[in-house]
């Protein structure tokens, strides 16, 4: 089975401007979660979705969003792009054993 | 607030065993302990799992003690490519992972 892409590996921004990042989880996984790394903060829980309902919601601000479609794939959205959302932004579909990860966006704010 | 304690740093020599701790004496009784690691740059990647019983795949073996308050990640014969960020989390089957700051593993040749 093909893992877990994202698109854009890599992007840049800048301040004021909106983000969207998307993921698709592996074959057959409904349930795509959304993590944030930083230096400073390390490995934060952003919100997971199972059949196009969020699920779980971390303790981001609301310029964060997401979405699921019907076919699992899903989207990440930043609004008002800060300098510090500037981060790796991975994304996880959860199989029956475990959270599988993809290799992440790497989003740059100037 | 991540539920286990991890030493921050660890070495190992390539090609002995390196034995990672993790300390969980707040884990409730259906929660599991996962490992993943991470490789610079890279997603995490998942290691290993258990509940009560000791596991082993291809990759390490996971030693979890009888009172299930700490456990012990195993990788055999450690490499080079071995080198990464271990974390060791503990959480519900299919909950959110809460990620602490792992142990950083430095395989020396």
């Amino acid at each position: 089975k093909a893992g877990v892409t994202q698109t854009p590996r890599y992007l840049i921004k800048t301040r004021g401007q909106q983000v969207t990042l998307s993921c698709s989880p592996i074959s057959g996984h409904r349930s795509v979660s959304w993590y944030q790394q930083t230096p400073g903060q390390g490995l934060q829980f952003l919100f997971e979705y199972f059949s196009e309902t969020q699920r779980n919601k971390g303790n981001f601000p609301g310029r964060f969003s997401g979405r699921q479609f019907s076919n699992s794939r899903s989207e990440m959205n930043v609004s008002t792009l800060e300098l510090g959302d500037s981060a790796l932004y991975l994304c996880a579909s959860t199989g029956s054993a475990a959270q599988y990860f993809g290799p992440g966006t790497r989003l740059l704010v100037l | 607030d991540a539920k286990t304690t991890q030493p921050p740093s660890m070495d190992c020599a390539e090609g002995r065993a390196a034995n990672l701790p993790c300390n969980h004496s707040t884990i409730s009784g259906n929660e599991y302990v996962y490992w993943y690691r991470q490789i610079h740059s890279q997603g995490p990647q998942y290691i290993i799992h258990g509940l009560k019983n000791n596991e082993t795949n291809e990759m390490a073996s996971l030693i979890i003690t009888e009172d299930r308050k700490s456990s012990t990640l195993i990788l055999p014969h450690a490499t080079l490519r071995d080198t990464a960020v271990y974390y060791c989390i503990v959480c519900y089957r299919d909950d959110k992972i809460i990620f602490g700051k792992g142990t950083r593993l430095h395989i020396l040749p």
